[in-house]
């Protein structure tokens, strides 16, 4: 199968830092890269979806100046967390995708742990 | 209404027996339905995906849809300790213009198979 992956695994920075998570196809060029969060114990919230070369397309709620998405490449995308605080701790994990069938299977990142101090 | 709907569990079933998990969803225009298993810490992997009323078998996992009842399910046959999980449902939401739709993800039942 497709292969995704994100770095860092793990991250721990203090309060008012800025945190960047990259995401990477490295078998397929993904058309399509998506951003979840999940907090211990939730659901996969999905944050933002990218297309390569245009502006991420942000879910209700989601603040567009503080995670900023970077999807500069067919391979590559990337969430930055901009000063970033301890509610912002979380798991975060990308997919990609390509294709349109209405039955795309997207292919998930390992994850990375953002803990904030 | 929350649009995917799942039992968080923990469902727990003896080694051997069929463990079956249950997802509604509120979209009548969804059009897709998975099922991922997570481990904790983990990311989600699909086990498999289902788009038709009726039932889909792949090896030990059966998904069945229905969409009149807005009903997705998922069995596992033979169940495993290694199977003990999380298994989250997702609903496929749709298009966006011309990039890919979205995935609404239910909170997931978590899955305890005993030795």
């Amino acid at each position: 199968g497709a292969v995704v992956s994100q770095h860092p695994s793990r991250v721990i920075c203090k309060s008012g830092t800025s945190v960047k998570i990259e995401c990477r196809s490295l078998d397929f060029q993904a058309t399509t890269m998506f951003w979840y969060r999940q907090f211990p114990k939730q659901s996969l919230m999905l944050m933002a979806t990218s297309n390569e070369g245009s502006k991420a397309t942000y879910e209700q709620g989601v603040e567009k100046d503080k995670f900023l998405i970077n999807h500069a490449s067919l391979t590559l995308s990337t969430l930055t967390v901009t000063s970033a605080h301890p509610e912002d701790s979380s798991f975060y994990i990308c997919s990609a995708t390509w294709g349109d069938s209405s039955y795309n299977e997207q292919f998930f990142g390992p994850g990375t742990r953002l803990t904030v101090l | 209404q929350k649009e995917v709907e799942q039992n968080s569990g923990p469902l727990s079933v003896p080694e051997g027996a069929i463990a079956s998990l249950n997802c509604t969803y509120s979209d009548r225009g969804s059009q897709s339905f998975f099922w991922y298993r997570q481990y904790s810490g983990k990311s989600p992997e699909l086990i498999m995906f289902i788009y038709s009323n009726g039932d889909k078998e792949d090896g030990r996992f059966t998904a069945q849809l229905n969409k009149a009842s807005q009903y997705v399910s998922l069995l596992i046959r033979d169940s495993q300790p290694s199977d003990s999980a999380t298994y989250l449902c997702a609903a496929l939401k749709g298009y966006y213009g011309g990039s890919q739709g979205n995935l609404i993800f239910g909170k997931g039942t978590k899955l305890s198979v005993k030795p």
